[in-house]
């Protein structure tokens, strides 16, 4: 298998735009997260599904962040409208159990927005 | 409020010499915790794990203790080696309850000096 798969690697976006960042889990494996990571915040958890439905989302900012899961094999997060604040790294992670395994992360979406 | 506390954003260890670092967390839920090495433009890789059963878990160079009356665990990596400059994540879970997902710690910068 590739590993966890995200696109793009990088973002530039102007402020208002709708910014979508793409997830490809490793296949077998029923849970996907989203992580952001900043400076100030480190690595936070955003959003987590278990066989494609979300099951915790309490650690999306915001209404302006939305997550999917339309299948399997592919998941995205979408901001819209995005502003400066969001600039961040954005990492999509996939494992087989909730706990008791580790997750195996992509190598990360750098969003700017200016 | 930080649940998974790293208070050592930076060490520098001597090539050859013992790297320890640290982790302090908050959550009596939390029974399962791994640490995550990163480097630069890299998604977090799995490192080593212990479950809150064990004290100790040991992987070739890396040994990762926990002592779980004081809520710290530590990663332990002998001899240090060049490679092993990057950023460490502690990380944690737990099983019966609580968040789902890894709760990070801001991460400690390992630099292997030659």
């Amino acid at each position: 298998d590739a590993g966890v798969i995200q696109s793009p690697r990088h973002e530039v976006t102007e402020m208002g735009q709708e910014v979508t960042l793409r997830c490809k889990p490793i296949s077998g494996h029923d849970y996907l997260f989203w992580y952001r990571q900043t400076m100030m915040r480190g690595l936070e958890l955003l959003i987590y599904f278990n066989n494609n439905v979300p099951i915790d989302d309490s650690g999306m900012p915001e209404d302006r962040f939305s997550a999917k899961m339309p299948n399997a094999s592919f998941s995205t997060l979408k901001i819209q409208p995005s502003e400066p604040r969001d600039s961040a790294v954005y990492f999509c992670a996939s494992s087989y159990m909730r706990v008791g395994s580790e997750a195996f992360f992509g190598q990360g979406t750098r969003l700017t927005v200016v | 409020d930080q649940q998974v506390k790293q208070n050592s954003p930076s060490l520098s260890v001597q090539e050859g010499r013992i790297s320890i670092l640290n982790c302090d967390y908050t959550n009596s839920m939390f029974d399962y915790f791994l640490w995550y090495k990163k480097y630069p433009a890299e998604g977090p890789t799995f490192l080593i794990s212990i479950s809150s059963i064990k004290d100790k878990n040991e992987d070739g160079r890396f040994t990762v203790f926990l002592n779980k009356s004081a809520k710290h665990l530590s990663l332990h990596i002998v001899p240090s080696q060049p490679g092993d400059s990057a950023v460490y994540f502690c990380a944690a879970s737990a099983s019966g309850g609580g968040a789902d997902g890894l709760t990070f710690g801001k991460g400690t910068h390992l630099i292997i000096q030659p």
